[in-house]
């Protein structure tokens, strides 16, 4: 099964209001988690990412919080905007050390959540 | 730059019949990768590449080719169309093995089996 999952399948919100977009995961080998987002027609883009040893990191409108007591993970979006409407996907990493040196990384998807921006 | 390119944007293919699904990144990035995307889930690793002669199989192989002769090519190749394959595909290329954060995605294929 799936080791990565997101409690809500679709978000709608107001233009102006601020999202939350949740997003769980079960291994708690994952070393790196990062949000896409995807637009109709699109591949994914990247938005934002955190290490595990962070619980919060920042970007431009967006916040990442993890708390890995409860493997947990949100995406925050402050001030969404119609432009903000696609689907979101949270992706858990795990990296795998090569014998020989360098690594390899492996990600895993959530299945995603649909964020529809009413005007 | 051009990133991350796929060809073709959509194809129709019989089950049984083969074909190449090409993907091609012209930013020198050494980690190229497929995946499918299907209704409702989210993206499966099918194969990957840590660099050029190097590749290695993902979460769903079965059905699927794939060679990194070049840096910038990482073709996917399906040897025997079958409805279960029907698909968006998407390539993604990153700067390094150990930096998934540098993931760029092309703009997809989509497939359909009949």
């Amino acid at each position: 099964g799936e080791s990565v999952g997101l409690h809500l399948p679709t978000l709608s919100v107001q233009e102006g209001d601020n999202s939350i977009i949740n997003c769980a995961y079960s291994n708690s080998a994952s070393d790196y988690f990062i949000w896409y987002k995807q637009e109709s027609g699109k591949g994914p883009q990247f938005i934002i990412d955190i290490r595990s040893n962070m619980d919060k990191r920042q970007g431009q409108r967006v916040t990442v919080l993890l708390n890995k007591t409860v493997k947990h993970l949100s995406l925050q979006i402050a001030a969404t905007q119609p432009g903000d409407s696609a689907v979101y996907f949270c992706a858990e990493n795990i990296t795998e050390w090569r014998l020989g040196g360098g690594s390899n990384y492996k990600l895993t998807f959530g299945k995603g959540t649909l964020l529809t921006v009413n005007p | 730059n051009a990133g991350v390119t796929q060809t073709p944007k959509f194809q129709v293919l019989k089950t049984g019949q083969s074909m190449t699904l090409q993907c091609a990144q012209d930013m020198n990035h050494e980690y190229m990768s497929w995946y499918r995307q299907d209704p409702g889930m989210g993206l499966r690793l099918i194969h990957y590449s840590v660099g050029a002669g190097i590749t290695d199989q993902g979460e769903v192989p079965n059905g699927y080719n794939v060679s990194r002769s070049t840096t910038e090519d990482f073709p996917l190749r399906l040897l025997s169309a079958a409805p279960s394959q029907t698909s968006v595909y998407f390539c993604a290329s990153s700067s390094k093995a150990g930096g998934p954060d540098t993931q760029y995605f092309g703009p997809g294929t989509r497939l359909t089996v009949l």
